[in-house]
Parts: structure tokens; C-alpha cells; sequence
């Protein structure tokens, strides 16, 4: 059965640092989207993104992240400084649209990030 | 209330007994997803009630659905050990059905 990949599972880093995170969505799926999930707390929404741009983004997804889909397999989520208050578990999810009864998203494994 | 709380926070029950577990949003929605995540790992997609739907069944899992109340319940029967995890309702909504996660339910089923 298909499903949603990420890379890396772990990942440390320092405060300041560039830190990108990785998936591959569902080879058929149109809508992609990324959240996140503090320890302990609400799994939150980050990012959609649809037909090579974004379609909708969070108060939380300010001009340190970006998303791109460099090769349409893969879909990252880019952290250009990280904060501390960055640590948290990043999951990546896709579905084949937005509706129309095709609107189950499917999750990733996550990555969970720590900023040191 | 947030959009999309559930309770109860956290569930103990016996193998063998039914799990039930509420979720309540305040805005509108196109449909309700319920996932289930074990301890650190990821969210598996459980089942999904679109909101002209009234009730959805997947082996052994029921869920509700009441618009007027803006309130969902998940129901597990013949509860197994395994189900032992945090069970989390979702809205979805808006152009890209971007989710709104509850803050979930901790399940313990006791063998």
C-alpha cells in the first residue's frame, strides 16, 4: 500500500541553522500539506500546498519556512533559522484533492526536530 | 472551547469493553477525520464522515456525526489491547481542507 515518506526520522541542530525536512508524498495525491506537533500539545497546520504553490499557510508558517517540490516527487519544508520553540514533531501529508470524496489525508512518520 | 476538543482526556478500560470518545469544533466543516497516533509515532488515518453524513462504520470502529451540535463521537467495540494509543478528531475545511486537529484522547485498554 502507498504512503507518505520522510527523512530525516531525527534531527538535531543548532540554533540559527538551516534545517530542511523532507517527504514524498503519495505519487497521485495533488494537495500536499506539512503540520507540526510540539510535545505534549495540539497537532497544528502549517502549510497547504497545491498545483506548485502555496494555498494556504498558518499564522505560525512566517518568512523563516518555506515549501517547495523540486522534482515532483519529493516535498520539503525549509527552516531558514531555527528557534528553539521550533522543536517539535514535523508531519508531512498528502491527499489525492481537496474534496469530491478524495479528501483523506494521509500522514507521514514525522521528523522530529530539536533545536539546540 | 477550542475547535476540536474531545473528552475525555484520557480513557482506561478492560480488553474486551467499548471505548467511546467525543469531539466537539465550532466552525463549519466539510468533513471530520479521526486519527490514531501511538506514543511518538505517527497519525494513522482511522476513518473520515463528511458533513452531510450522519454515521460512518469501519470494522470495528462507529463514528458519529451531529452538525447542529458540531459534535463527532468515535465508538471502538470489543476493545484489544492494541488500541492502546491517543485517538485525535480533525475538521476539515476551506478550499485546501486544511485540518484542525482536538487536543485528543488517551486510550489504555487493559489486558
Amino acid at each position: 500500500e502507498p504512503e507518505v515518506t520522510q527523512t530525516p526520522s531525527h534531527q538535531v541542530t543548532q540554533m540559527g541553522q538551516e534545517v530542511i525536512l523532507r517527504c514524498v508524498p503519495i505519487s497521485n495525491h495533488l494537495y500536499f500539506y506539512w503540520y507540526r506537533q510540539i510535545l505534549g500539545q495540539k497537532v497544528e497546520f502549517l502549510v497547504s500546498f497545491y498545483n506548485n504553490e502555496i494555498s494556504e499557510k498558518s499564522e505560525i508558517f512566517d518568512d523563516q519556512f518555506s515549501v517547495e517540490r523540486p522534482d515532483g516527487s519529493n516535498f520539503t519544508l525549509k527552516i531558514r533559522s531555527t528557534k528553539l520553540e521550533d522543536s517539535a514533531m514535523y508531519f508531512c501529508a498528502s491527499s489525492p484533492l481537496a474534496g469530491g470524496g478524495e479528501e483523506t489525508q494521509y500522514f507521514g512518520p514525522g521528523t522530529r526536530l530539536l533545536v539546540l | 472551547s477550542q475547535q476540536g476538543e474531545e473528552d475525555p482526556q484520557a480513557l482506561s478500560i478492560q480488553e474486551g469493553e467499548n471505548a467511546t470518545m467525543n469531539c466537539s469544533y465550532k466552525t463549519s466543516i466539510n468533513n471530520l477525520q479521526w486519527y490514531r497516533q501511538n506514543s511518538g509515532r505517527g497519525l494513522v488515518h482511522l476513518i473520515l464522515i463528511r458533513s452531510n453524513e450522519r454515521e460512518k462504520h469501519s470494522g470495528r470502529l462507529r463514528v458519529t456525526l451531529d452538525t447542529s451540535k458540531k459534535s463527532s463521537s468515535l465508538l471502538i467495540t470489543a476493545s484489544r489491547a492494541a488500541d492502546t494509543a491517543s485517538y485525535f478528531c480533525a475538521t476539515g475545511g476551506g478550499a485546501t481542507n486544511k485540518l484542525i486537529f482536538g487536543t485528543g484522547t488517551l486510550l489504555a485498554v487493559q489486558p
